[in-house]
């Protein structure tokens, strides 16, 4: 079985649209990431929470919220999902700092 | 800030060797790293670099210099599986969050 999984791994949405992208990981790992990957720009941090009770603002926040329900669940949401806002999605875990990250398989997210 | 710099794209012949570069500038330098991501998957670790020289892992090697801001990852007897994305990512300051660079996609043909 996976390490980090990531539901759901395509999902088709519209404009305005409110929708939550879930990540677990059996790893045991604390640091939680999430990232988006858009052709040619590499992978932006969103947010990242490094325990149950921390979570931080990446470089690319605006629109999107998280939840840490448990140190094995991260979630992302996008509140009113814009078009500008499809990209590919990648949830991170690390054991701590100077980590190697591991990579969930991803989530392809479209707003229409 | 951060600036990492890498090519956008190499090609490469199958059981040729190829060096890709990275450049960065940042302050209070922690570590580089190096992921391989396949079209469409996730990346993988590849490597890790913290002090000046050559780490060797099988056919993949990665150098750093510290003082010039500058690494490099090197792959050996290409083979066709090599084609991929390779991002470099650097570690600074004191949050210790990777930085990724827009990666280099290599193209690896008969």
């Amino acid at each position: 079985d996976a390490d980090v999984t990531q539901t759901p791994r395509n999902r088709i949405t519209k404009t305005g649209k409110r929708i939550m992208l879930e990540c677990s990981q059996t790893k045991g790992h604390d640091r939680m990431y999430w990232y988006r990957q858009d052709p040619g720009l590499g992978l932006q941090l969103i947010y990242y929470s490094f325990d149950v009770k921390d979570i931080n603002k990446g470089e690319i926040s605006d629109g999107y919220s998280v939840s840490r329900q448990a140190q094995a669940k991260f979630s992302l949401s996008l509140e009113s999902a814009i078009p500008n806002q499809t990209a590919l999605y990648f949830c991170a875990t690390s054991e701590g700092a100077s980590e190697t990250q591991y990579f969930g398989p991803g989530t392809r997210l479209l707003v229409l | 800030g951060q600036n990492i710099d890498q090519p956008t794209e190499m090609t490469a012949t199958e059981g040729a060797i190829v060096q890709i570069n990275c450049t960065y500038q940042t302050s209070g330098f922690n570590g580089l790293f190096w992921y391989q991501q396949h079209a469409g998957e996730a990346p993988t670790f590849l490597s890790y670099n913290v002090l000046d020289g050559l780490e060797e892992k099988g056919r993949f090697s990665s150098f750093l210099s510290r003082s010039k801001g500058y690494s490099y990852l090197l792959l050996k007897e290409l083979q066709m599986k090599d084609s991929a994305s390779y991002l470099c990512a650097v570690l600074s300051g004191g949050s210790y969050i990777p930085t990724f660079g827009r990666g280099t996609s290599l193209i690896v043909h008969p």
